[in-house]
Parts: structure tokens; C-alpha cells; sequence
């Protein structure tokens, strides 16, 4: 019973690298997202997708590019990384009946 | 603009007794709310929901408030229990209005339930 899997758990990158989350959900749900949690900023969404073949930009999308590959994975990317984006990034989804998101456990992402 | 915002960075409370946690927001078209749980070196959890056309909602020991007027929700633990110590997340979207599937959170609030 996997629910949201993220990979990697961690990154270290330097300043001007490029990178891609990976995120995956077997539970056949329609929407998917990434947040990056910020200490004193909660939870903020950077993109999401609704179904497969749409994306939409969320509150924080500069930096970073997604795609929905496929219903089950949601990759997010960094082309060249910044300091700024040393966060922990969070994918979830969500089917389109129920209103909860369902998180993966993080990836915690250093930018040096 | 932060439009859900917990201004308690932090609530300890002991073991037995409430704990309640506040969120305000500023968007009167968010028509949903929910309450997420966090473990650190977790993923955020589901708690329990709300919805706008509803002023309560109880599961256990864990109760939501909604008052529309203020825009203002409240989550109530009781009795609380250490196992609850987390960092907790009021969320709100505006998904039956408009159909959307953002949600917003807001900053968090660290809950240390102590004997």
C-alpha cells in the first residue's frame, strides 16, 4: 500500500544545477501537486495538475517546470537551481470525489 | 498575501487538557476546510474537514469550528494526548464554488502535548 511515493528522500545540489523530482501515486487519483515547506511558511503550492495532460501554475511557480507524464506520476524540475529553492518538497494527490490530499513523505532538497 | 493564517507558531498544552488551534483566512469564496497532522520527517496527514455549510464537525477527540462571519476556524483536541504533539496545518480551497483544486495552507502551528 505505497499511496504517494517521492524520490529522492534527499539532494544536495550547487548553485546553477539542474534536477527532477519524482513523484508516483497508485491509488488511480486525478489530481496531483507539489508544495515546498518553508519554515514560518507553511505549505505552499507550486503547481498541480487536475488530470493528465493539464498543469496550472499555484502560488510559487518561478523556478520550476512540471509534467504529467502519465494519471500516476507528477515530476517536478529545477533547471538551474538557487539557493532559494532549499526547501522540503511535497507531492500529494487527490481523486476527484473526496476534498483531502494524500502527501508522499518528502524530499528534502539542499541548494548550495 | 497569506490568505489562511495561523498566528500561533507554537501551543503547549498538558496532557488531558484542550488544546485549540486557531486559523483565520481571508477569502470568503473558500467553501472547504481542512486540518492536517505533521510528523516531522513525514508527509502532512488528513485530520478532519468542514464543510462552509457547516458550522461543526466532530471526530473523536478532535473537533472543527467554523464561524463564517469572523472567517475564522478552530480545531479543538480533547483530551489531548502527547501522541498529538505535530505540527498542525488549517488548509482552505474553493473547491464545490469553483471548482478548483488548489489548496491553500496556511503556516502552521507546532502543538507539545507534555505530562
Amino acid at each position: 500500500n505505497a499511496g504517494v511515493t517521492q524520490t529522492p528522500k534527499f539532494q544536495v545540489l550547487k548553485t546553477g544545477q539542474s534536477m527532477t523530482l519524482q513523484c508516483a501515486q497508485d491509488m488511480n487519483h486525478n489530481s496531483m501537486y507539489w508544495y515546498r515547506q518553508d519554515p514560518g511558511m507553511g505549505l505552499r503550492l507550486i503547481y498541480y495538475s487536475a488530470s493528465e495532460g493539464t498543469t496550472d501554475k499555484g502560488e510559487v511557480p518561478n523556478g520550476y517546470n512540471v509534467s504529467r507524464l502519465n494519471k500516476r506520476e507528477f515530476s517536478l524540475r529545477l533547471e538551474s537551481a538557487a539557493p532559494s529553492q532549499t526547501s522540503v518538497y511535497f507531492c500529494a494527490s487527490r481523486d476527484g470525489t473526496g476534498v483531502g490530499l494524500f502527501f508522499g513523505s518528502g524530499t528534502q532538497l539542499s541548494v548550495l | 498575501d497569506q490568505q489562511v493564517k495561523q498566528n500561533s507558531p507554537s501551543l503547549s498544552v498538558q496532557e488531558g487538557r484542550i488544546s485549540i488551534l486557531n486559523c483565520d483566512y481571508t477569502n470568503s469564496m473558500f467553501d472547504y476546510f481542512l486540518w492536517y497532522k505533521k510528523y516531522p520527517a513525514e508527509g502532512p496527514t488528513f485530520l478532519i474537514s468542514i464543510s462552509s455549510i457547516k458550522d461543526k464537525n466532530e471526530d473523536g477527540r478532535f473537533t472543527v469550528f467554523l464561524n463564517k462571519s469572523a472567517k475564522h476556524l478552530s480545531l479543538h483536541i480533547v483530551p489531548s494526548q502527547p501522541g498529538d504533539s505535530a505540527v498542525y496545518f488549517c488548509a482552505a480551497s474553493a473547491f464545490t464554488s469553483y471548482n478548483t483544486d488548489k489548496l491553500i495552507f496556511g503556516t502552521g502551528t507546532r502543538l507539545q502535548v507534555f505530562p
